[in-house]
């Protein structure tokens, strides 16, 4: 089945610092990556949809110069958080949409998750 | 606010019992999804039921649809302790690509 994978699984970051995290899809191309972010005990929130050679779409009050967004290849995305701070704190968790076989268009197909990215920015 | 609200937000039951959880939505949708997540872990897609469908079985899981009431439920039947994790329900909208995840139900389940 459709893997996908986030690196890093945990990091630990000074205030201030950058943080760049990896999404890849292993067995298949991904135009399209969607990243969220959780809270301890609390659903997921997207945060942006990331588009192989284009620009990003972000959710409302999801600051774009602070959650940088790069989908360079077909099955990479990244997510850089810039100067972190504590309040970044959370769970990141990327994911990406399989057309398997009888979807008859992409958006109809389940997500595949990445393990996701616990975030400690202290 | 969420377009998926799902109750109840925590259930423990024994081994051997059915756990039903529920989910609402607001807009129009595409389909209804399931997820599944172990804590500190990522979510791992359990069944989707499509608009136009009403019923939909997985082994042990049965999801129900009903458009005219915007409502889902899942029901794990038989449940065993390896079943304890967060059930989330993400609808596919009807405008746009994107999935809105529910707020969770959690599931202990007792040995």
């Amino acid at each position: 089945g459709a893997v996908v994978s986030q690196h890093p699984s945990r990091v630990i970051c000074k205030s201030g610092t950058s943080v760049k995290i990896e999404c890849r899809s292993l067995d298949f191309q991904a135009t399209t990556m969607f990243w969220y972010r959780q809270f301890p005990k609390q659903s997921l929130m997207l945060m942006a949809t990331s588009n192989e050679g284009s620009k990003a779409t972000y959710e409302q009050g999801v600051e774009k110069d602070k959650f940088l967004i790069n989908h360079a290849s077909l099955t990479l995305s990244t997510l850089t958080v810039t100067s972190a701070h504590p309040e970044d704190s959370s769970f990141y968790i990327c994911s990406a949409r399989d057309p398997a076989p009888g979807f008859s268009f992409s958006y109809n197909s389940p997500l595949h998750f990445g393990n996701g990215t616990r975030l400690t920015v202290t | 606010s969420q377009q998926g609200e799902e109750d109840p937000q925590a259930l423990s039951i024994q081994e051997g019992e059915n756990a039903t959880m529920n989910c609402s939505y607001k807009t129009s949708i595409n389909n209804l999804q399931w997820y599944r997540q172990n804590s500190g872990r990522g979510l791992v897609h359990l069944i989707l039921i499509r608009s136009n469908e009403r019923e939909k079985h997985s082994g042990r899981l049965r999801v129900t649809l009903d458009t005219s009431k915007k409502s889902s439920s899942l029901l794990i039947t038989a449940s065993r302790a390896a079943d304890t994790a967060s059930y989330f329900c993400a609808t596919d909208e009807a405008a746009g690509n994107k999935l809105t995840f529910g707020g969770g139900t959690r599931v202990l389940v007792k040995p």
